[in-house]
């Protein structure tokens, strides 16, 4: 297994339009999380899936942000309608079932929204 | 509520020792320690759990005060490849929320 990968690694999108990210975790990984960081900033949680079930989601969320994990394996991250300020570094993260363990990130998908 | 680390930024030579601090104004059940260099993922450091019990794989060693609700992080005689930025993350369900980051420059 080579990590948690993410696609695409770039992507430039114009206001208004809609993107969806992808996330592969590692194949023996329940849990799934997905993050946002700007510049100069921490990661920010966004929400968690235990194998199918989103478990959690940010109240910082807006609606037009939506995330699926329809088999327990990889995740997909939709944004709808995107804004200026939506514009990140969106990263995933997996690990096993247990919260309190090493999580892997992958190395992200970049947004720009022009 | 987000975790306060500081310093926010120190510059070391190769050799030298830095003490990075995470804390919080609510209970902490664990802190998670990251590191990210620059244009890619944050990399796994060490977990601290509530009760003593550690969980990590590099030569790094932290500390965890319950009472206090904080945590530091050691890095001693320090290595070029020790620059990045530090993240601490608290959280107790997997979920993790990350300070603002202590970004660390090792010169030779």
């Amino acid at each position: 297994d080579t990590g948690v990968s993410q696609d695409p690694r770039h992507k430039i999108t114009k206001r208004g339009q809609n993107v969806t990210f992808r996330c592969d975790p590692i194949s023996e990984h329940n849990r799934l999380y997905w993050y946002r960081q700007t510049l100069g900033q921490g990661p920010e949680f966004l929400t968690y899936f235990q194998n199918e079930a989103q478990l959690e989601k940010s109240r910082l969320l807006s609606d037009r942000f939506s995330a699926e994990r329809p088999k327990g394996s990889f995740s997909t991250l939709e944004i709808q309608r995107t804004e200026q300020g939506d514009s990140a570094m969106y990263l995933c993260a997996s690990s096993l079932e247990d919260g309190n363990t090493e999580a892997f990130f992958g190395q992200g998908t970049r947004l720009t929204v022009v | 509520q987000q975790p306060v680390q500081s310093p926010q930024a120190v510059i070391l030579r190769e050799g030298e020792d830095a003490v990075i601090n995470c804390s919080s104004s609510k209970a902490l059940y664990s802190v998670h320690w990251y590191r990210q260099k620059h244009g890619e993922a944050p990399v796994f450091l060490m977990i601290l759990l509530k009760g003593g019990e550690q969980k990590g794989h590099e030569k790094i060693s932290a500390s965890f005060n319950e009472k206090k609700q904080q945590s530091s992080l050691y890095l001693t005689a320090s290595q070029l490849s020790y620059s990045g930025t530090y993240f601490c993350g608290t959280g107790n369900t997997g979920k993790l929320i990350f300070g603002q980051g202590t970004t660390l420059q090792v010169k030779p």
